[in-house]
């Protein structure tokens, strides 16, 4: 069964960083894309970006592509975001979601989100 | 970037009554089209892939149709258990871009 576990969220004042990340278990990790989505409160979802096998792609949607990267570690099987400079737009619960299998590399199954409050 | 919008974005429906919620793309994403299902405090979850293809598990009352800019997902007969929020995603260019969403409800 694919289980992904997002933790890290929490109260982070403005300007501030925060690194999620996401526990990957029941597939094999390192055969897959994997990503970040987010959706802020009373909002629909937003693509953050996504990232290869071997890390070699990242992509990001570009509004915030330079506040937010995306990193994977193979040998522990986990995802991570770093997010810099939040502001309270940031606030959102973040998912982190798995591809389908190739060919398709778009978000197939979601962890349960975690959620991040940007405020003073 | 592609822009998603959906229609409606709050739906009540009786128990085996046919639903329809409609997903329109701003440009073509050849058929490139997910829908997802969201319940209250729980993950997404993919139903339908490629405006068409039913994921593996979903039951069959739900399909998905469309062409173009203009996509629709079909429920055949409503269920208690599809009370839920629907969103559909392009995946065709560009960004992945997800519609805003229709909240489905149990008249």
């Amino acid at each position: 069964e694919v289980k992904l576990v997002e933790s890290g969220g929490g109260l982070v004042q403005p300007g501030r960083s925060l690194k999620l990340s996401c526990a990957a278990s029941g597939f094999r990790f390192n055969d897959y894309w994997m990503g970040w989505a987010r959706q802020a409160p009373g909002k629909g979802l937003e693509w953050i970006g996504e990232i290869n096998q071997d890390s070699s792609t990242i992509n990001y949607t570009p509004s915030l592509k330079d506040k937010f990267t995306i990193s994977r570690d193979n040998a522990q099987n986990t995802l991570y975001l770093q997010m810099s400079k939040l502001g309270s737009e940031d606030t959102a619960i973040y998912y982190c979601a798995r591809d389908y299998g190739y060919p398709y590399n778009w978000f197939a199954y979601w962890g349960q989100g975690t959620l991040v409050t940007v405020s003073s | 970037d592609i822009q998603m919008t959906q229609s409606p974005s709050f739906l009540s429906a009786s128990v085996g009554d046919r639903v329809t919620i409609n997903c329109k793309a701003s440009q073509n994403i050849n058929k490139y089209l997910n829908w997802y299902q969201q319940k209250l405090g729980e993950a997404p979850k993919l139903l339908i892939y490629n405006t068409n293809s039913l994921q593996t598990g979903i039951p069959s009352r739900f399909s998905g149709s469309g062409s173009g800019t203009d996509y629709t997902l079909t429920i055949s007969s409503l269920q208690p258990e599809d009370v839920a929020t629907y969103f559909c995603l392009q995946h065709s260019s560009g960004p992945n871009t997800f519609g805003p969403g229709t909240r489905l409800a149990l008249k």
